[in-house]
This record gives C-alpha cells, sequence and structure tokens, in this order.
C-alpha cells in the first residue's frame, strides 16, 4: 500500500494563474481532506470530501475549490492565485462516517510557489 | 472559536530528560485531542489520542479539561524522540482537526 499520493510534489505559479493539485487516498479511506502549511504554522483546514460532496469546509475563500471522484481520489484547485497562498498543501485520507477514528493519513504535500 | 495553542516553537532537552510538550485548547463542547509527530524526512502521523488513554514510544498525554490542556510528556527522551510534534483537536461531528503551530523538540546526545 502506498499510502496517500500527492502530486506535483513542487510547483511555481504567477500571481492570477490557476493550480489543480491531487491526491489519491490511502486503499480502503473514502475521505479526503485538504489542509494548507504555510511555512513555520500548522496545517490549517480547507476543506473534507465524503461521497463526492464537500462535507466541511475552512475558513478559505472561493478561490478553493475541490472535487472528489468515485474512486475516491480528490482535486484542489485554486483560481486566481495570490503571493500569499505559497504554501506547502496537504492532504489526508481516513474512513468516513461509522469508522471515524479521527486519525489522519498525511500525504507527502505538495509544495505550492506563488511569484 | 475553536483554537489550539501551542506556547513553544522550540524545546531542547538532553537525552534521558524528561520532556513536557504544551498544549492548550480552546473549545467550549466536549473536545477529541490528538498529537500529531513529524520526523525528519517522514510524513506526519498520529502519535496518540486521549480517547485511547494510550502511551506511545513512551509519550503519555492526559486531557486536563479543568486547564483546557493536553500536554505530552516522557519521563526519558530519546534522541530519535526529536521531531515535530502538533497538538490537534477535532470538534466532535464536525470533522475538521485543527492544528497547532508546532513545536520542534531536539533531544541532544
Amino acid at each position: 500500500d502506498a499510502g496517500v499520493t500527492q502530486s506535483p510534489t513542487h510547483l511555481i505559479k504567477t500571481r492570477g494563474q490557476q493550480v489543480t493539485l491531487r491526491c489519491s487516498p490511502k486503499s480502503g479511506h473514502d475521505t479526503v481532506s485538504w489542509y494548507q502549511q504555510a511555512l513555520g504554522q500548522g496545517p490549517q483546514f480547507i476543506f473534507q470530501y465524503y461521497e463526492e460532496e464537500e462535507r466541511q469546509r475552512g475558513n478559505f475563500p472561493d478561490r478553493f475549490s475541490g472535487h472528489q471522484f468515485p474512486n475516491y481520489s480528490s482535486e484542489l484547485n485554486v483560481n486566481a492565485l495570490l503571493l500569499g497562498d505559497s504554501a506547502l498543501y496537504l492532504c489526508a485520507s481516513s474512513l468516513g462516517r461509522g469508522a471515524n477514528t479521527g486519525e489522519l493519513f498525511f500525504g507527502e504535500g505538495s509544495r505550492l510557489t506563488v511569484l | 472559536a475553536q483554537r489550539v495553542t501551542q506556547p513553544e516553537k522550540l524545546l531542547s532537552v538532553f537525552k534521558g530528560a524528561p520532556v513536557e510538550l504544551k498544549c492548550n485548547y480552546s473549545y467550549s463542547g466536549s473536545p477529541e485531542l490528538f498529537w500529531y509527530v513529524q520526523y525528519s524526512r517522514q510524513r506526519l502521523q498520529l502519535l496518540l489520542r486521549h480517547i485511547s488513554r494510550e502511551s506511545i514510544k513512551g509519550f503519555t498525554a492526559d486531557l486536563n479539561k479543568g486547564e483546557t490542556s493536553f500536554h505530552l510528556k516522557k519521563p526519558f527522551a530519546q534522541e530519535e524522540d526529536s521531531a515535530m510534534y502538533y497538538c490537534a483537536l477535532r470538534i466532535v461531528n464536525n470533522n475538521d482537526m485543527r492544528f497547532g503551530a508546532g513545536t520542534r523538540l531536539t533531544v541532544k546526545p
């Protein structure tokens, strides 16, 4: 089991561009959460997807959107990039309703740099 | 508002010394608290959760609702404990996890 995989690992964009980050959850997991981790900070919750729907959302603007596919993989899209969007974006998978122990399995992250 | 505070960004102890990483939380309901750890060149992973009342790698953490704290303790630190430690709060029935800013623990030989 490869665990949670994310792509790309690094990318550089310019202000105003759009970016798509991808995540494949751990085998058997059906829930995907996305986090933004700025330098020197802890991960901040962006949103969570379960059954192809956004179930919960943190305090992030609508420029941040996502999607979950039938195979449980997920995408994070960020439009109109700002310099402040530069961060490590972490994907975490877990089991959904009824079996959610609170344990998150994290990927290695996608480091986004906005110039 | 739900918040997790880790007052120490950096903590350094000698091998064999006791270590305590502090965590305070702000939440009006019944919290679920966790400690996550990130070792060098590894991904973030769960260390322990308060509901399990377990000791993992010699670490324990007790939830103190009166002081709204969930400090992580180990009586004798080892060099391999050097890592970044994050305290996290999960709001029941809400599913998002709120993380503190983290404490970097360095255990010196």
